[in-house]
């Protein structure tokens, strides 16, 4: 079975930088599409970053609130993929949840995404 | 970027009654390999989102079969056929198409 564990998170002042990790178990890491999303507390969700597996070339997308200040990259090794956040925002506080595409072992159809716990980030004076 | 509205924001449903939910995408969300990648999740306070509907009207395993997902074009609906009191959230539409867009969620509260 498919699994997501997250790790880091924590209070940090505007202006400063934080690192999330998110480490998978139970799939083939290295062919999986990476999601972080992150939801403001009490508000909806929003999608921060995706990277590539590295047989589809590895590249890193992200929406314009954060791009330039938010950097996704991968370690197959470790099975790990890490949100780097630098140049952080009052308005970045938020539970940060990293995802991935599920798929059907008979079909191989995708069946949603699958989440990890998600990890708190406070960013406050 | 494909846009996602949804519709109500909030659900106040009497146990036993059923509810629907509308999530609209600005663009088809078809793949070619036929599907519309289209998902629905209920999120409860402090939990991750969990997965209800993939691929706009298959079941996810182990939800009730009182949940259904039904699609026409870039129209999606979700249907709760007769709501019970476990079933109070915020339920959401995403699309997996092009990165992730998520509708702007549903609450579901029971009268």
């Amino acid at each position: 079975e498919e699994q997501l564990v997250q790790s880091g998170g924590g209070l940090v002042k505007p202006g400063g930088s934080l690192r999330l990790s998110c480490t998978g178990s139970g799939f083939t890491f290295r062919d999986a599409w990476l999601n972080w999303v992150r939801q403001v507390p009490g508000r909806g969700l929003e999608w921060v970053s995706r990277i590539k597996s590295k047989a589809d070339g590895g590249a890193a997308d992200y929406p314009a609130p954060v791009k330039g200040r938010f950097t996704v990259t991968r370690d197959d090794s470790e099975s790990t993929v890490y949100l780097q956040m630098d140049s952080l925002r009052t308005e970045d506080t938020a539970v940060y949840y990293c995802t991935t595409t599920c798929y059907d072992t008979i079909t191989h159809l995708r069946r949603g995404d699958c989440w990890g716990q998600g990890t708190l980030v406070t960013v406050s004076s | 970027d494909i846009v996602m509205t949804q519709s109500p924001l909030f659900l106040s449903v009497t146990p036993g009654e059923p509810a629907s939910i509308s999530c609209r995408s600005s663009q088809s969300l078809g793949h070619s390999n036929g599907h519309n990648y289209l998902d629905w999740y209920v999120q409860k306070p402090g939990q991750s989102p969990q997965l209800l509907i993939y691929l706009g009207s298959n079941r996810a395993s182990g939800v009730p079969d009182r949940f259904s997902g039904s699609e026409s074009g870039t129209d999606f609906t979700l249907k709760i056929s007769r709501v019970e009191a476990e079933d109070v959230g915020v339920y959401y539409c995403m699309q997996a198409l092009q990165a992730r867009t998520f509708g702007q969620g549903t609450k579901v509260e029971i009268k």
